[in-house]
């Protein structure tokens, strides 16, 4: 079953700040999140392992409850670069076959 | 320098037509994917493979076939039997620490 992202789309200013979420029904392994410009192949941002981890860089970060079996991802003080469209691709084992989410389209303005 | 390649960009296919859409890697992966993405749409599976010689079917494998005969090269057929097969295909490879995208290729049916 395909996870569920919210919201569906977001419009920011500059320097404002992000959360999508995203859900699944199934016991998760692991969480990995994606942006994908317009036209584009997706770009990898991060990976989380089953454990309740959080991570990040610069500035974009996402956590992981295991137990709720959803994830979100912290996008803080948005630049123009962040615009395109987020993926979460979800796995319920090692095997490294992900279902992905219907994606968060996110338009930052200037 | 490594990474996939996806041939063709575009490809127009005539109703009741085969087409083979590429996907070369010089990562050294053993894992890859295929996926469609249709518009304003999350991506989902085809096939995938983890070794040479051995597919798995994914969300939507009807009428599409894949082969894995050598390491590098995982092609994706599109036959007759597929009756929307009008998307954006993605290839993709894995080894642990989230995918690579190829940068795709676009299928209309004319």
């Amino acid at each position: 079953q395909q996870p569920v992202q919210s919201p569906q789309a977001v419009i920011l200013r500059e320097g404002e700040d992000a959360v999508i979420n995203c859900s699944s029904s199934k016991a998760l392994y692991s969480v990995h999140w994606y942006r994908q410009k317009h036209g584009e192949a997706p770009i990898f941002l991060m990976i989380l392992l089953k454990g309740g981890e959080q991570k990040g860089h610069d500035k974009i970060s996402a956590s992981f409850n295991e137990k709720k079996q959803q994830s979100s991802l912290y996008l803080t003080a948005s630049q123009l670069s962040y615009s395109g469209t987020y993926f979460c691709g979800m796995s319920s084992s090692n095997t490294g076959k992900l279902i992905f989410g219907q994606g968060t389209t996110l338009q930052v303005k200037p | 320098d490594g990474g996939i390649t996806q041939s063709p960009k575009y490809l127009f296919r005539k109703e009741g037509q085969n087409v083979t859409l590429s996907c070369e890697q010089n990562l050294n992966h053993d894992a890859m994917y295929w996926y469609r993405q249709d518009p304003g749409q999350g991506l989902r599976l085809i096939y995938y493979s983890q070794i040479v010689n051995d597919f798995q079917k994914g969300d939507i494998a009807e009428g599409y076939s894949v082969s894995r005969e050598k390491k590098e090269s995982f092609p994706l057929t599109v036959t007759s039997a597929q009756k929307n097969p009008t998307a954006f295909y993605l290839c993709a490879t894995e080894v642990g620490y989230g995918y690579t995208f190829g940068s795709g290729t676009r299928l209309t049916v004319v």
